[in-house]
C-alpha cells in the first residue's frame, strides 16, 4: 500500500540546524519530494530526489534516502524564523505517477 | 501564465447544498490533480486527469463528487449534497506529462469549504 509517515512537531532554535524525517511504504517510488507550506498559502516545491540517490544538496537544504530502509530526512542548514512552516514528505507512486503526502511535520523556529 | 488559478477561494455552504470549484492549471501541462487537504493533516489524492481522461479516482471520491476536465484544459469538482465532513481544503494541482521533478507538481492556492 501507499503510506508516507512524519513526526508531527519539531522545535529549534534560530541558528541550528533542523532534520525532518519520513518513511515511506512503496518500493516503486521513482522520486521523492519535499513540500513547504506556510499558514495561508499554498504548497511550495522545496527539493526532490531521485529514487537512485542517496543524497541531494541544495544551498541550505540536505535530502537523504535510505532506500533499503524507505527513509527520508532533510536537513535545514542555519535554520531562520522565516523556515518555520509545515513540511511535507511525498514520494510519487509508480504507475500514474500520483504524490501521496504524509500528515507534515510542523517546524517552530525560536531565538 | 501565472500559475495555478483556483476560484473561488472561500466557499461557505448550508449543509446539503451542491457548490463548484473551478481549476485553471498552467496551460502547457496535461495533467491536473485534486487533492483534499483538513486540518492537521497532509493533501489526499482524490483524482487526476491526463487531459481530457479521468485516468484514477481514489475511494475517498464518494457518489457525490464529481470531476470534470471537457476540453482538456480547465478542470471543475462538484460536491452535491455537501456534508460537514465535507468542509476542507480542496488543492488542484499540474504537471507536465510525465512530471518532470524540477518542476514537481504546481499546487493551486486552494478553495476552502466550509458547510455549516
Amino acid at each position: 500500500g501507499e503510506d508516507v509517515e512524519q513526526s508531527l512537531f519539531l522545535s529549534v532554535r534560530e541558528g541550528d540546524s533542523s532534520v525532518i524525517n519520513c518513511t515511506y511504504t512503496d518500493s516503486s517510488s521513482t522520486y521523492l519530494y519535499w513540500y513547504k507550506q506556510e499558514p495561508g498559502a499554498g504548497l511550495q516545491l522545496l527539493t526532490y530526489i531521485f529514487s537512485n540517490m542517496d543524497m541531494k544538496q541544495d544551498q541550505r537544504l540536505t535530502v537523504l534516502l535510505n532506500k533499503k530502509d524507505k527513509h527520508l530526512s532533510l536537513r535545514i542548514a542555519d535554520t531562520q524564523t522565516g523556515d518555520s512552516a509545515i513540511y511535507f514528505c511525498a514520494e510519487e507512486t509508480g504507475g500514474y505517477n500520483k504524490l501521496i503526502f504524509g500528515a507534515g511535520t510542523r517546524l517552530a523556529v525560536h531565538p | 501564465d501565472t500559475g495555478v488559478s483556483q476560484d473561488p477561494r472561500h466557499k461557505i455552504t448550508k449543509r446539503g447544498q451542491n457548490v463548484t470549484f473551478r481549476c485553471d492549471p498552467i496551460s502547457e501541462h496535461n495533467r491536473l490533480y485534486w487533492y483534499r487537504q483538513t486540518l492537521g493533516q497532509g493533501p489526499e489524492f482524490l483524482t487526476y486527469f491526463q487531459n481530457e481522461a479521468q485516468l484514477e479516482k481514489s475511494r475517498l471520491l464518494s457518489d457525490r463528487f464529481s470531476a470534470e476536465r471537457p476540453k482538456g484544459s480547465f478542470s471543475t469538482l462538484e460536491i452535491q449534497r455537501t456534508e460537514q465532513g465535507d468542509s476542507a481544503m480542496y488543492l488542484c494541482a499540474s504537471s507536465l506529462d510525465p512530471p518532470r521533478p524540477n518542476y514537481g507538481y504546481t499546487f493551486g492556492s486552494g478553495t476552502r469549504l466550509t458547510v455549516v
